[in-house]
């Protein structure tokens, strides 16, 4: 199994819809990240969180919002999808910011 | 603010030549530099990283190097071959931000 996933792997959704993106762990990190992929603007960082506890806003966070359900999920979630939300969206663990990260295979998320 | 500039966008090389991509920061005090590899359809994956009090690292055919006096990091493949055909992004820690800044990716094609 892979130490971390994401679910769904590909979604296509309508605009105004809400959707959640899942990730879970198994690798026993305290910090879990959400980075969103556009081509030529690499991985822009949109909610963190270092424990249950301990939410935060990234560079791109507005239309998101998340949940920290245990130490091994982090649910990302889009209230009212807009197309300009279509993107490859990536779940990230570590154990610290000088310390590499561990990525989740992604979600390719489209709004139509 | 604090950002991580990458070049080049894209890279073309023949196998068995060497491949360098540069990144630049804008924070002096920025301590640790990760390279991550992002192969189609997957998530990036850690391939190598430096840290502030060292200027080169090797690793069989990478290896990465830092200037700090100039603020740039750059990674280089030697002897390349049809499978480091990928996407490849440089990230930066800085001081007083919890989670790493990326570049903008580099994709890779080396030409058999």
């Amino acid at each position: 199994d892979a130490d971390v996933t994401q679910t769904p792997r590909n979604r296509i959704t309508k605009t105004g819809k809400r959707i959640m993106l899942e990730c879970s762990q198994t690798k026993g990190h305290d910090r879990m990240y959400w980075y969103r992929q556009d081509p030529g603007l690499g991985l822009r960082l949109i909610y963190y969180s270092f424990d249950v506890k301990d939410i935060n806003k990234g560079e791109i966070s507005d239309g998101y919002s998340v949940s920290r359900q245990a130490q091994a999920k982090f649910s990302l979630s889009l209230e009212s999808a807009i197309p300009n939300q279509t993107a490859l969206y990536f779940c990230a663990t570590s154990t610290g910011t000088r310390y590499g990260y561990t990525f989740g295979s992604g979600t390719r998320l489209t709004v139509v | 603010g604090e950002n991580v500039e990458q070049h080049p966008s894209t890279l073309s090389v023949q196998e068995g030549d060497s491949a360098v991509i540069k990144c630049t920061y804008s924070d002096s005090a920025s301590n640790y530099f990760p390279w991550y590899k992002q192969e189609l359809g997957k998530g990036p994956q850690l391939i190598i990283d430096i840290r502030s009090n060292v200027g080169e690292k090797k690793d069989q055919r990478i290896a990465v190097t830092l200037n700090k006096t100039a603020k740039h990091f750059s990674l280089h493949i030697t002897e390349t071959q049809p499978e480091d055909s990928a996407v490849y992004f440089c990230a930066a820690s800085f001081p007083g931000r919890r989670a790493l800044t990326f570049g903008s990716g580099t994709r890779l094609q080396v030409q058999p």
